[in-house]
């Protein structure tokens, strides 16, 4: 079972919907991540948040926002979203994000389809 | 800056044969490694890591080395089995600088096992 817990599993949505997913940790970690990940493709940072303020934005187009409420919760709200935006997204949390060492804690995702 | 390349898959094997990966990498600072699985449906899993040169990372009989001189980190399994087939990521993650903890991931090897 996995420790970091998103949800929906699953979420369709038209292009002018508005949705929230939320992902949540009771590990104690700190540093938290959203990643998007294309099928047979790696993960790709979107988001990371230290110490519940966001730290680092890979260019994310701004119809993808996100909120981290506290340390332990994670939300991505999304409006307005285009067909490529289809595919899985995947929180991650991990203690701090120096050392490098610390490994990233998944969770099993939200597959979002744009219809 | 920092890369991983995997060997291209998918590999498929039969029940009882060995297993390698390859994954190799470059990088700026001091990375640690990583091998995560992706099992279908769900989110990536930590399988092993590795902070060092020459740590060997070990879980569930999978094994990996850090080789600092041929910037490594294959990973092996003497004997696999069906519910071993599922996707591998290779991964880093540098220190310093401004890192911010990102992992950078390999392409990813799809890896199925017939019984």
């Amino acid at each position: 079972d996995t420790e970091v817990t998103q949800t929906p599993k699953h979420l369709v949505m038209g292009m002018t919907n508005k949705k929230s997913l939320k992902c949540e940790q009771h590990m104690g970690h700190r540093a938290m991540y959203w990643y998007k990940q294309k099928a047979k493709k790696p993960p790709e940072l979107m988001f990371v948040y230290s110490y519940e303020k966001l730290s680092i934005n890979e260019s994310v187009p701004s119809r993808f926002s996100p909120e981290c409420p506290n340390s332990s919760l994670l939300n991505l709200h999304l409006h307005a979203l285009q067909p490529e935006d289809s595919a899985l997204y995947l929180c991650a949390s991990s203690p701090m994000w120096e050392p490098s060492n610390q490994p990233q804690h998944f969770g099993d995702g939200t597959r979002l389809s744009i219809l | 800056g920092d890369s991983v390349t995997q060997m291209e898959g998918p590999v498929t094997l039969s029940e009882e044969a060995f297993l390698t990966i390859n994954c190799t990498y470059t990088a700026t600072g001091y990375p640690s490694l990583f091998w995560y699985v992706q099992y279908p449906g769900e989110g990536l899993q930590l399988l092993l890591k590795a902070t060092k040169a020459d740590d060997k990372g070990s879980n569930k009989g999978f094994e990996a080395t850090y080789r600092k001189e041929t910037t490594s980190f294959h990973l092996e399994k003497g004997s696999v089995q069906v519910s071993d087939s599922a996707v591998y990521f290779c991964a880093l993650s540098d220190s310093g600088g401004t890192s911010y903890g990102k992992l950078t991931f390999g392409q990813g090897t799809i890896l199925t096992v017939h019984p």
